[in-house]
C-alpha cells in the first residue's frame, strides 16, 4: 500500500462558500477517485481523477459543482463549489494501481459540514 | 445498474464469537469485489480483495469468500474481539475494473 493523505481533515464552512480538499499519495498511481459518503450513507463515486485530462463524472454530478484537478501523478484536488447544507458530507479519495490486482486504497477523508 | 446489499445492518456479539458478515449484489458480471472496514469518523481500510477468478481470500481471522453465480459474498471473522467493533463495508468493482459499488455496510459492536 502507500500513505495517502488528505487536507483538510475536516471543515465547517458557510453556505454559499467553496472549498477545496487535497489528496497526495507518496506513489505514483494511475486512477485517483472521489468520493462521498453523506451521514448514515454508504459511499458514492463522485469522478475519476484523469491526469492530463477532464475528470470523468458519475451520474448526478457536474463539474460546476465539484470541479477536480489531477496536475500530476500523485495529487489531485476536489472543490465543493457553493455550498449548502446538503454538502455536508465525508469526502474521500481512493487509488489504484499501487497492487498488480487494482486494490484500491482510500485515504482518511475530510468531514465537512456546512451551515 | 448493479446494487450492492449488506445483512444485517448492525451485529452485536460477545468477545470470543465467530461471525458472518454477508453482502449480495445483484448483476454477477463483476470484476473483482473488495471488503473494507471504517471506524466512526475515519477513512476506509482495506481488509481483503477476491478477484473474479476466486473464491476466497485469508488474511489472519478474517476469511472473505465469493460466489459469483448466487451473486454473494461473506466474511467470516474468527474469535472476534472489542477492536474489531466497527462499520464494515463490502464493495464490488465495475466491469471496467475502475470504479467501485459499495454496500450500506454492517455496523458490528463485540463486548468484552
Amino acid at each position: 500500500s502507500a500513505v495517502i493523505s488528505q487536507k483538510p481533515s475536516r471543515d465547517i464552512c458557510q453556505r454559499g462558500t467553496s472549498l477545496t480538499i487535497q489528496c497526495q499519495v507518496d506513489s505514483q498511481v494511475t486512477m485517483m477517485f472521489w468520493y462521498r459518503q453523506q451521514p448514515g450513507q454508504s459511499l458514492t463515486l463522485i469522478a475519476t481523477a484523469n491526469q492530463g485530462s477532464e475528470a470523468t463524472y458519475e451520474s448526478g454530478f457536474v463539474i460546476d459543482k465539484f470541479p477536480i484537478s489531477r496536475p500530476n501523478l500523485t495529487f489531485s484536488t476536489l472543490t465543493v463549489s457553493n455550498m449548502s447544507p446538503e454538502d455536508s458530507s465525508i469526502y474521500l479519495c481512493s487509488v489504484d494501481g499501487l497492487a498488480a490486482n487494482n486494490e484500491q486504497f482510500f485515504g482518511p477523508g475530510t468531514r465537512l459540514t456546512v451551515l | 445498474k448493479q446494487e450492492v446489499t449488506q445483512i444485517p445492518a448492525a451485529l452485536s456479539v460477545p468477545e470470543g464469537e465467530n461471525l458472518v458478515l454477508n453482502c449480495s449484489f445483484t448483476d454477477s458480471a463483476i470484476y473483482n469485489l473488495q471488503w473494507f472496514r471504517q471506524d466512526p469518523g475515519k477513512g476506509l481500510t482495506s481488509l481483503l480483495l477476491i478477484q473474479s477468478s476466486q473464491r476466497e481470500q485469508t488474511s489472519g481471522r478474517l476469511n472473505a469468500s465469493l460466489d459469483k453465480s448466487s451473486g454473494r459474498s461473506t466474511l467470516y471473522i474468527a474469535a472476534s474481539q472489542p477492536g474489531d467493533s466497527a462499520t464494515y463495508l463490502c464493495a464490488v468493482y465495475n466491469q471496467a475494473g475502475t470504479a467501485l459499488i459499495f454496500g450500506k455496510g454492517t455496523t458490528l459492536s463485540v463486548s468484552s
